[in-house]
């Protein structure tokens, strides 16, 4: 696609609830990654794609987080059991190489509000 | 630990004016440098990629340098509009092959008409 797309784009949740987040990059990007963005904080990076494998899962806060990358295109972002300081905005974002060469092109984010 | 720092946090200039946001980043030995803009409830718009090999780059009325030694970019906003309101943010990449940026805190600009 032309740009990258997220969805949904808001989300809202109860507490104790799974939710997937779903992530589709510019069409030849074999890099992808999720960051999140909470309230008055910074970017915080969660997970990196290269093609379907995830060399790095560092950033993802619990086990309760789990991401997945299939055909080498969309991603999904799962949250089990969410919990409120999961309240944030999802970014995703995919890169032509990656390994910094190219830049990232971020989504517009989907915002998740669990109550 | 690589930490990135924008100042000012905020910032309100005139519709006209040219201005020059700050990224100062406290490990030198980066690989590029990206600066972003968010706009309010949106995601982040790339506006300008530094590569480790150049010292700056021009789109437009944008113009951002680099300088690794110093552990500092800028960015300069030209002739500034009511449209280039929005939080700006600067972002490294600690190394080849390492693929988590590290994001400035960011700045919060304002032009008023």
């Amino acid at each position: 696609g032309a740009g990258v797309s997220q969805s949904p784009s808001n989300k809202v949740t109860e507490k104790g609830k799974d939710v997937e987040l779903r992530c589709d990059p510019i069409s030849g990007h074999t890099a992808l990654y999720w960051y999140r963005q909470s309230l008055g904080q910074g970017l915080e990076f969660l997970i990196y794609f290269q093609g379907n494998s995830a060399p790095d899962k560092s950033g993802l806060p619990s086990d309760r987080f789990s991401a997945e990358r299939t055909g080498g295109s969309v991603s999904t972002l799962t949250i089990q059991r969410t919990q409120q300081e999961d309240s944030a905005v999802y970014l995703c974002a995919s890169s032509l190489r990656g390994l910094g060469v190219d830049g990232y092109t971020f989504g517009s984010g989907t915002r998740l509000t669990v109550v | 630990k690589q930490e990135v720092t924008q100042i000012p946090a905020a910032l309100s200039v005139p519709e006209g004016e040219n201005l020059v946001l700050n990224c100062s980043f406290t490990d030198s030995a980066i690989y590029n440098l990206q600066w972003f803009r968010q706009d309010p409830g949106k995601g982040l718009t790339s506006l300008l990629l530094i590569q480790s090999s150049q010292r700056e780059q021009t789109s437009g009325r944008l113009n951002a340098s680099l300088d690794k030694s110093s552990g500092r970019s800028t960015l300069y906003i030209a002739a500034s509009q009511p449209g280039d309101s929005a939080t700006y943010l600067c972002a490294v990449y600690p190394n080849f092959g390492n693929e988590k940026l590290t994001f400035g805190t960011g700045t919060r600009l304002t032009i008023i008409p």
